[in-house]
């Protein structure tokens, strides 16, 4: 099993520029999450997928869309790119929600708006 | 909402030494997790916690629910533990919130 995969790796955008971000798993999780991690701060929820055409916002949603067509892909867009955007992204999976639910992570996108 | 807090920020030690990184958190809980951030950037779960201890090689973590409070230990520490040591809690409706890491450096 190849886990959770993210593409690309790297990426520089320009202000105003869009892209998508893509994630793929192949353990049949239905709970998909997208975080973003700034330099000195905790990984912070943008949107979750509780399963194939249901999403929902986290804690920081604004400039982003998902969408969940079936259960191993969850891609983020980026529509209008901005330097705040500049972080790393994790895309995650777990089988389950909840405390006792580990989560599977992809390697991460780093992202640079310039 | 949940708030952690990681202690220390940063941490170097010498190949060999005991490592204590703490956790701490505002609001009760029942599991807590501790996950591991790879210099090249991947992140992987090292533990889910619900109580008292748990053992995995040379790494311990432990779990004082009363007190909102969770410990991961080193034992033997080796350059390869150099990391990021994340803990998350459950914010009691619909996502973890993540502490800000604590960078270990272990030199040899």
């Amino acid at each position: 099993n190849a886990g959770v995969t993210q593409t690309p790796k790297f990426r520089i955008l320009k202000i105003g520029q869009s892209m998508t971000l893509q994630c793929t798993q192949d353990m049949n999780h239905n709970y998909m999450y997208w975080y973003r991690q700034d330099p000195g701060m905790g990984l912070k929820l943008i949107y979750y997928s509780v399963g194939a055409g249901i999403t929902d916002k986290g804690e920081v949603p604004n400039g982003y869309n998902v969408s969940r067509s079936t259960t191993e892909d969850f891609p983020l867009r980026l529509e209008l790119a901005a330097p705040s955007q500049t972080s790393v992204y994790f895309c995650a999976s777990s089988l389950a929600q909840g405390e006792y639910n580990e989560q599977f992570f992809g390697p991460g996108t780093r992202l640079t708006v310039l | 909402k949940n708030e952690v807090e990681q202690s220390p920020q940063n941490l170097t030690a010498q190949e060999g030494e005991f490592i204590t990184i703490n956790c701490s958190y505002s609001v009760g809980i029942s599991a807590l997790h501790w996950l591991q951030q790879h210099p090249g950037g991947g992140i992987v779960s090292l533990f889910m916690l619900s109580s008292g201890k748990k053992k995995h090689g040379r790494l311990i973590a432990t779990i004082n629910i009363q007190e909102k409070h969770s410990s991961l230990h080193i034992t033997a520490s080796h350059p390869r533990d150099s990391a990021v040591y994340i803990c998350a809690v459950w914010d009691g409706s619909e996502k973890l919130v993540f502490g800000k890491g604590t960078k270990l450096t272990v030199n040899p």
